[in-house]
């Protein structure tokens, strides 16, 4: 079975500060990763996206994120965090082969601060 | 092109009774997957549609249930409504391939009354 752990759900930062948020997964087969990002009243959008290519993967928004297969995490970072970076993100795994769906982390709210 | 559409926004029923969301997937996406959002359980998967089959099954009972059209076009049902159906219902559309990449609509939001 697949799980999804994202630590802090919230996180608040200063404008141009470096964002960081952490997410672990457990799988018991090679994952796909997903970053998504919801703001309020709307549905998920795709920020960026691991499936079994670069291990650093860069996003919209300017947002990246690293696979560590060693650490079993993919967080996400942002060097300088903007106003309208204010929202919930959130982490998903899936499975390579077999179950299809998409696992959510329980999400992490992002402020960003004046 | 256009992205994943749901139908209503907004719904407001009362408990017992039932209802049927509607979801339009990106042109070409055959499959098509629907996620439960509250605020206590997070998102959970409830189904996946493909070429009108039904491939995979979240852990829900069976008051909810779904089906595809020939045009990948997807409902959702919801019978005997209790309250705590009460959520964002999100419908994501894909390919179907490998990578399982799934694009989400704006949602339903549903309020049981």
């Amino acid at each position: 079975a697949q799980s999804v752990t994202q630590l802090g759900s919230h996180v608040s930062v200063s404008e141009g500060a470096l964002v960081l948020l952490r997410c672990n997964y457990s799988s018991s087969v090679p994952p796909y990763l997903f970053w998504y990002v919801q703001y309020p009243n709307q549905g998920l959008q795709l920020l960026l996206k691991y499936t079994s290519a670069a291990t650093l993967v860069k996003g919209i928004n300017g947002f990246e994120a690293e696979f560590k297969k060693s650490e079993t995490s993919f967080h996400l970072t942002k060097p300088s965090a903007h106003m309208s970076d204010a929202a919930e993100y959130f982490c998903a795994v899936s499975e390579e082969t077999g179950r299809r769906a998409l696992t959510f982390g329980s999400g992490t709210r992002l402020q960003v601060q004046p | 092109k256009a992205g994943v559409t749901q139908t209503p926004r907004y719904l407001i029923k009362t408990r017992g009774q039932q209802v049927t969301l509607s979801c339009s997937p990106i042109s070409g996406h055959r499959s098509v997957s629907w996620y439960q959002q509250t605020p206590g359980q997070g998102l959970q998967f409830l189904f996946e549609y493909f070429s009108e089959t039904q491939r995979n099954k979240g852990n829900f009972p069976g008051r909810f249930s779904g089906r595809q059209f020939s045009n990948s076009r997807s409902e959702m049902n919801v019978s005997t409504l209790e309250l705590g159906d009460s959520a964002l219902y999100l419908c994501a559309s894909s390919f179907g391939g490998s990578e399982n990449i799934q694009y989400f609509g704006a949602g339903t939001r549903l309020s049981v009354l």
